[in-house]
């Protein structure tokens, strides 16, 4: 098993530009989350999904989309990049009522 | 919304001595998790704590729910080097809810 796969592992954006942060697991979890970290701050949920075709919002869900059209893969897109988005990345996954597994993250930074 | 907060934010200790980190809840929790994080890594998942009043022990760590699942503590007796990191709590508010995390306690330990 590869667990969760976050690519690409770094990142430059321009002001502006979109892009999409890549994660898949192959555990077969229900549950996956993206988090943002910056320094002082902790993990801040972005958006989550309990399952394939259901997402919903976490506590700092402005600038992104999520979708999941599998239970493998849950996308994060940046819709205009701007330089609060500077951060890393982290993409998590679970079964129910367990605890997460984190990929590697993905450090972006928007200039 | 839920909020966890986890106190202190920076802790540093000499080989040997003990180390707790607390984390308390706005509202009730269906469950608290911990994780480590090393420096430059991504989290790591520690353990679960489910039923009101449950102590858990992993070798050195000793983790605790409190009776009204609001709050919870991590002790680590005698501090090595090698838990050096910064230590997360995680709570639900239900299962299908958001995962929201602590700001987490880094931990210092000097030789």
């Amino acid at each position: 098993n590869a667990g969760v796969t976050q690519t690409p592992k770094f990142q430059v954006l321009k002001t502006g530009q979109s892009m999409t942060l890549q994660c898949a697991q192959d555990m077969n979890h229900e549950y996956m989350s993206w988090y943002r970290q910056d320094p002082g701050m902790g993990l801040r949920l972005i958006h989550y999904s309990v399952g394939a075709g259901i997402t919903d919002q976490g506590e700092v869900p402005n600038g992104y989309n999520v979708s999941r059209s599998t239970t493998e893969d849950f996308p994060l897109r940046l819709l205009s990049a701007a330089p609060s988005q500077t951060s890393v990345y982290f993409c998590a996954s679970s079964p129910q009522g367990e605890g997460y597994t984190f990929g590697s993250g993905t450090r972006l930074t928007v200039v | 919304g839920q909020q966890v907060m986890q106190i202190p934010q920076y802790q540093h200790v000499q080989e040997g001595e003990d180390f707790t980190t607390y984390c308390n809840s706005s509202t009730t929790l269906s469950n608290i998790q911990w994780y480590k994080q090393r420096p430059g890594g991504h989290p790591v998942f520690l353990i679960q704590l489910v039923k009101s009043g449950e102590v858990k022990k992993q070798k050195r760590l000793t983790f605790q729910f409190g009776e009204a699942k609001k709050n919870s503590s991590l002790h680590i007796t005698a501090t090595q080097t090698t838990d050096v990191g910064t230590y997360f709590c995680a709570g639900h508010r239900s299962l299908g809810y958001a995962l929201n995390f602590g700001k987490g306690t880094s931990l210092l330990v000097t030789p």
